[in-house]
């Protein structure tokens, strides 16, 4: 799994509740990304980061913040969740993207659930 | 129009057949190919990459590139009941911006 830790693995919320998901790095990798995973859509970026304070959006941002003050943790944050935003999301990581042989690396996911 | 087409599938084949999952695309600035395998409540895990047209070979997998025809191929020799997973396409830019086909769902019956 490339040293990554997504937690937690699953989550059941409320409508209108925050909800904060972690990635965990051990691979020093500079980029980190957050994706959601939906029948139909397949991987769609949310955000992503190029460094410790570093952030900017992906296509799919509205209701989503981000935060990474180290090198090895990137938060996602749903500030008041909804049932649109029950899906997978995965944490990936990559080196250099736009160099060479650097593709993404994915952790397991998170399943949350908004009821 | 996505930029990227994936095959839906499902595709279910006996064991030992030969399988071929395919992608196009319609941005010309993909310069990277890539092909994940996703096991059923895991994350995606990168298996071939490439970013030439040709072929590219590794054991029983075996991916190709035709960039003039904004197409690429993943083929699987012998197939296995453990090659059962969705195969997603993804493709990368220079700039590094990634994207994916909605992935294609194999079952390799034994």
């Amino acid at each position: 799994d490339a040293g990554i830790t997504q937690s937690p693995r699953h989550k059941v919320t409320e409508t209108g509740t925050p909800v904060t998901l972690r990635c965990h790095q051990t691979e020093n990798h500079r980029y980190m990304y957050w994706y959601r995973q939906d029948p139909g859509h397949g991987l769609r970026l949310i955000h992503y980061s190029y460094g410790v304070k570093d952030t900017d959006k992906g296509e799919v941002s509205d209701g989503y913040s981000v935060s990474r003050s180290k090198t090895e943790d990137f938060l996602l944050t749903l500030e008041s969740a909804t049932s649109s935003q029950t899906s997978v999301y995965f944490c990936a990581i990559s080196e250099s993207p736009g160099q060479g042989k650097s593709p993404l690396h994915f952790g397991n996911g998170t399943r949350l659930t908004v009821t | 129009q996505k930029e990227v087409e994936q095959d839906p599938g499902p595709l279910s084949v006996p064991e030992g057949a030969i399988v071929s999952l395919n992608c196009t695309y319609s941005n010309s600035a993909f310069q990277y190919f890539m092909w994940y395998r996703q096991y059923s409540r895991k994350g995606p895990e990168l298996l071939m990459y490439t970013y030439s047209s040709g072929n590219k070979e590794d054991g029983r997998f075996t991916a190709q590139v035709d960039k003039s025809s904004k197409y690429i191929s993943l083929f699987i020799r012998d197939s296995q009941p453990s090659d059962s997973a969705t195969y997603l396409c993804a493709m990368k830019t220079n700039a590094g911006k990634s994207t994916f086909g909605d992935g294609t769902t194999l079952t390799v019956k034994p």
